[in-house]
């Protein structure tokens, strides 16, 4: 049983660049969250989708981008790279709402 | 709107002694409640929910929470802890009509030999 699948698990960036973070469940959730953690600070939700096609901004949208085509898969855009964006990245995902989360291992992104 | 406050940032138990660990919420009707904890490196791992009924709840790992809603907590205890359980451990709250849970900000927990 895979899971959440992130990928990569470790990335350096240079301020300015982009990229995109994987995020792949096979569990076919209709549910998928992106989540960043700092230190001492908890999880702040990024982006969520209910559904493919369907996204929505949570409490830090700001400087990323998501899509969902699939059920499957919701990456997570990073444009125009700034070192308040070094962080660790979960995805996570949930058959329905008020269940429960299955959470990826995480992408360490550290800007330089 | 809910929000979640663990008090404890960390705390210390020797192996082998009982655990708890402090969770309240606020929110004006009946939550579901979680409680994740996440091993180093690694993502979050849900432990147990509680969405009706028993206020009790058996979760992994020998785990479980009590529900108090005239204290509007949600406790996670252990009877007896191991090396292994050092972790960081993660309450959450999710309103009836959102899908979208509030974490608190975490307890690391310690165990010492």
């Amino acid at each position: 049983n895979a899971g959440v699948t992130q990928t990569p698990k470790f990335r350096i960036l240079k301020i300015g660049q982009s990229m995109t973070l994987q995020c792949a469940q096979d569990m076919n959730h209709n549910y998928m969250y992106w989540y960043r953690q700092d230190p001492g600070m908890g999880l702040k939700l990024i982006y969520y989708s209910v559904g493919a096609g369907i996204t929505d901004k949570g409490e830090v949208p700001n400087g990323y981008n998501v899509s969902r085509s699939t059920t499957e898969d919701f990456p997570l855009r990073l444009e125009l790279a700034a070192p308040s964006q070094t962080s660790v990245y979960f995805c996570a995902s949930s058959p329905q709402g008020n269940y429960g989360y299955t959470f990826g291992s995480g992408t360490r992104l550290t800007v330089v | 709107a809910q929000s979640v406050t663990q008090p404890d940032i960390h705390i210390t138990v020797s192996e082998g002694a009982s655990l708890e660990l402090r969770c309240n919420y606020s929110y004006g009707a009946t939550p579901y409640l979680f409680w994740y904890v996440q091993s180093p490196g690694q993502g979050l791992q849900l432990l147990l929910k509680y969405f009706s009924g028993d206020t009790l709840v058996q979760g992994i790992k020998g785990f479980e929470a009590e529900f108090k809603r005239s204290q509007s907590s949600f406790n996670l205890r252990k009877p007896s802890v191991h090396w292994s359980d050092a972790a960081e451990y993660f309450c959450a709250v999710e309103s009836g009509g959102s899908y979208i849970p509030t974490f608190g900000r975490g307890t690391s927990l310690i165990v010492h030999p």
